[in-house]
Order: structure tokens, then sequence, then C-alpha cells
């Protein structure tokens, strides 16, 4: 069974658009969280989420909203797609906070057109 | 804040070469630090970890040292293969708070038969 899943795995749209990315864990981790990467491979945090409460919130536009059903899940939505959107979104979830390892989804690369 | 400084690449090396891909930090208080490995189309996957200073990770013939001293945590293997082709990111996470992962911005291996 996979650890964290994503889907869909490539997602291509026009600007405008409105589109949602699924994740889940089946680790029983207590976090979760949704990472960007750009076409250099520069990875950088944009969300995460602990007991469903949001507890880190970088500066992302507010175009990008997560939501967390339960704990094993925390799906991206993006209102309003633009062209720099593009990129490949990583999900990934820990135990809990505090130095512990997080485990990577495979990714979803998003074209915005 | 918190930050990954990592040796920029590309690195090309011939199968049995030895690896070093250097990486510093820069963090308050003491991080534990990881290094993951991104093979072509695929997530981020946990390649090593150390969690506290002196500590050695080591995984498939990799490892690095954490060195508070020098606040770094480079990353050796002594003899690559051309399956170790792939990019490489050292991380850190803080344990003051929330449980912030910062990349470096990668480092991509290519070996070469």
């Amino acid at each position: 069974d996979t650890a964290v899943s994503q889907t869909p795995k490539y997602l291509v749209t026009q600007m405008g658009n409105d589109k949602s990315i699924k994740c889940e864990q089946n680790l029983g981790h207590d976090t979760m969280y949704w990472y960007k990467q750009d076409s250099k491979k520069f990875l950088k945090i944009m969300f995460s989420y602990n007991n469903k409460e949001l507890i880190i919130n970088e500066t992302v536009p507010n175009r990008f909203s997560p939501k967390s059903p339960d704990k094993a899940h925390l799906n991206l939505h993006i209102n309003s797609l633009e062209l720099g959107d593009s990129a490949v979104y990583f999900c990934a979830s820990s135990q809990a906070s505090g130095g512990y390892e997080q485990y990577f989804g495979p990714g979803t690369r998003l074209t915005v057109t | 804040g918190d930050s990954v400084t990592q040796m920029e690449g590309p690195v090309t090396l011939s199968e049995e070469a030895f690896l070093t891909i250097n990486c510093t930090y820069t963090a308050t208080g003491y991080p534990s630090l990881f290094w993951y490995v991104q093979y072509p189309g695929e997530g981020l996957q946990l390649l090593l970890k150390a969690t506290k200073a002196d500590d050695k990770g080591s995984n498939k013939g990799f490892e690095a040292t954490y060195r508070k001293e020098t606040t770094s945590f480079h990353l050796e293997k002594g003899s690559v293969q051309v399956s170790d082709s792939a990019v490489y990111f050292c991380a850190l996470v803080s344990r003051l708070g929330a449980n912030n992962l910062f990349f470096g911005t990668g480092t991509r291996l290519t070996v070469i038969p």
C-alpha cells in the first residue's frame, strides 16, 4: 500500500480555472504538508496541518487553500489558476511536529496553459 | 531564520568514484538534519538522517555526520553507481515550534558507466 498518495499525477488546465489536488496518507501521522517544487527543483513549503489546525501558512497567494476533512487527508484547492502556478506539488506527512522526518507523495505536475 | 546551503551542481562522476555533496545550515537551536533523494520522475525519499550532534546517518552506502562545530552535514559515498543518479536535497527541521522542513536547492548527480 502506498503510504502517501496524491491524485491526479498530472493536471493540465487553462488560466482562470479552479482545480483541486487530493492527498491521503495511511501512516497514521498527525501532520500533513504541501510543498511546491519549481522548474529549478527548488522546494518550498506552502502549508502544514496538525490535527486539523493550520500551523504553518507561508506567504502563498490566498488563491491556494488547504482543506483537511480528516487527519488522513489534506487537499489543495487552487482558484483562478495562473501561468506561474505551473510546478510540481508534493504532499507529505510526519508523525508529529518537532524534528520528525517527512514522507512524501509522488507529486502532481500542474501545467497551466 | 533557518536555512540550508547546498553545493550547486550538476555533478557528473564516473562509476565507482567517490562522492561528496556539501551542505551547511543555519538554525536556531539544534535541528534535525536530513538528506532526501529524488530519482527521475519520482517523489522525494528519505535517504538518511541525524538528530543530534556527532550522529552519523547512513543508508545504501551513503553517510553524513552532523557536525555542530562547522554546522555541516556533508553527504558522502565511497563508490557511486549509475543507479545513484538523482537529485539530492539537504534539509533541516527545527525542533522548536512548527515542523517546518527547510530544503537546500538540490544537487543533481549523474553517474556515467
